[in-house]
This record gives C-alpha cells, structure tokens and sequence, in this order.
C-alpha cells in the first residue's frame, strides 16, 4: 500500500461546480496535513494545511478524519481557475525520528466553461 | 518575507556532460533544503535534503549529489549527465521539518539528449 494515496482523476467538472477530492495515508503517527496546488509546469505551492478541526478558505475546505486515515478537500462554486493538480501531503517521522513530507502523485482537476 | 530563488529555469544539456543547479534562499536562517525531482507524469521523489551547512542526506542511489557551501545556498550537481537524468527538478525549503510545509522554487526543467 502506497504511503499516500490519491484517485488521480481526471476530475471533469463545469464552472460552478462542487467537487471533493480524497486522500488516504497509511501511517497513524502523521501528525501535519496539506493540501498543495500544481499547475501545469510549474512547481507545487501550498493551499492549505489541514487542521483536525477542519478548515475552510474562501470556497476551499479542508477535513482530516484520522480514525480512517484520510484527508478530503471540498472546492465550491469552481473556477476556470481552479483547474490544476491537486497534491495530498503527509507530514510523518521516520524510523530515526526525522520528519519528512510524503507527497501523493496527485489529483487532476479541469473546470470547464 | 522569505524567497527562494532557482536557477536557470530551462536547461538542455547532451549526455556526458557536467551539471551544476542553484538554489538560494532568502530571509530566513538556517532553513531546511531539500531538491525533488519530478520526472514527466509523475510524483515528485526527494533526492536530497539539508539541515545544515555541510550536511547532506541522500535518498535514493543516483548520478547525482548536493552540496550546501552556505547556510542558504543549496547545490545540485553531476559529473555526467543520463537520459535518465531528464526531469523538473525542484529546490524547496522549510522551517525545521516542515510542519508549516515546504515552500519551492520556480525549478528547473533539464532535458538530457
């Protein structure tokens, strides 16, 4: 089983649209959660940290549930915009104790007109 | 505000030859570095990563190695390039671990031919 794994889509939908994305990470001892964006050959940029809580930024929400280990993000109301890569990432500790970044390979969104 | 910057942006190089990619931070001290590479299609994979100057730990086997000569200074190199070696490679720093997550540079494009 992969460390963190994402349906990779593509994810066709029309502008104004609600769409959710989910990720699922196999490793209960993660403790930080992030939602990245990647449009096309550009580098990865941060669009949110998942809190346990749950968090929302505009049309941009953001859920962990760590019983079933999966993170989801929801985007409302989408743009022609939002269309890009949506990259999972999970921040865990390794053997010796080190914390790394686990990156999902991605989720493709395309928002049509 | 903290920057990063990546060096060149493009880079078409035969096989054989050497590679030297920079990166540099700015507004920050004593920052994490690492360099990802992301081949076409594909996630990104961790190749190196930095805690400090001098120290540098390798992920995978390759033709590749880093070096950091300076707090923020981060360096790529090869003494040969491979096809193989073709891909978007990536700088990217953090606040220790990367519990606010990573932040990366504009990156590389480099096509080995």
């Amino acid at each position: 089983r992969k460390e963190v794994e994402q349906d990779p889509g593509p994810f066709n939908v029309p502008e104004g649209a609600t769409v959710a994305f989910n990720c699922t990470y196999s490793n209960s001892a993660s403790q930080s959660f992030f939602w990245y964006r990647q449009d096309c050959r550009k580098e990865p940029k941060l669009l949110m940290s998942v809190y346990s809580s749950g968090n929302e930024d505009g049309r941009f929400t953001a859920q962990l549930n760590r019983a079933s280990q999966y993170i989801s993000l929801l985007i409302r109301d989408s743009k022609l915009s939002d269309s890009a890569t949506y990259l999972c990432v999970v921040n865990k500790a390794n053997a010796g104790n080190n914390r790394k970044l686990i990156w999902g390979l991605g989720t493709s969104l395309a928002v049509n007109p | 505000s903290q920057t990063i910057h990546q060096w060149p942006a493009t880079l078409v190089q035969p096989v054989g030859s050497p590679l030297s990619l920079e990166c540099t931070v700015e507004g920050t001290s004593n920052p994490n570095l690492y360099w990802y590479r992301q081949a076409a299609g594909r996630g990104l994979q961790l190749l190196f990563y930095s805690v400090g100057i001098g120290q540098i730990s390798s992920e995978v086997p390759q033709n590749l190695s880093a070096s950091r000569p300076q707090d923020r200074q981060f360096i790529l190199s090869s003494k040969k390039l491979l096809l193989s070696d073709s891909g978007f490679y990536l700088c990217a720093w953090s606040i220790g671990a990367g519990v606010y997550g990573y932040t990366f540079g504009s990156g590389t494009r480099l096509t080995v031919v």
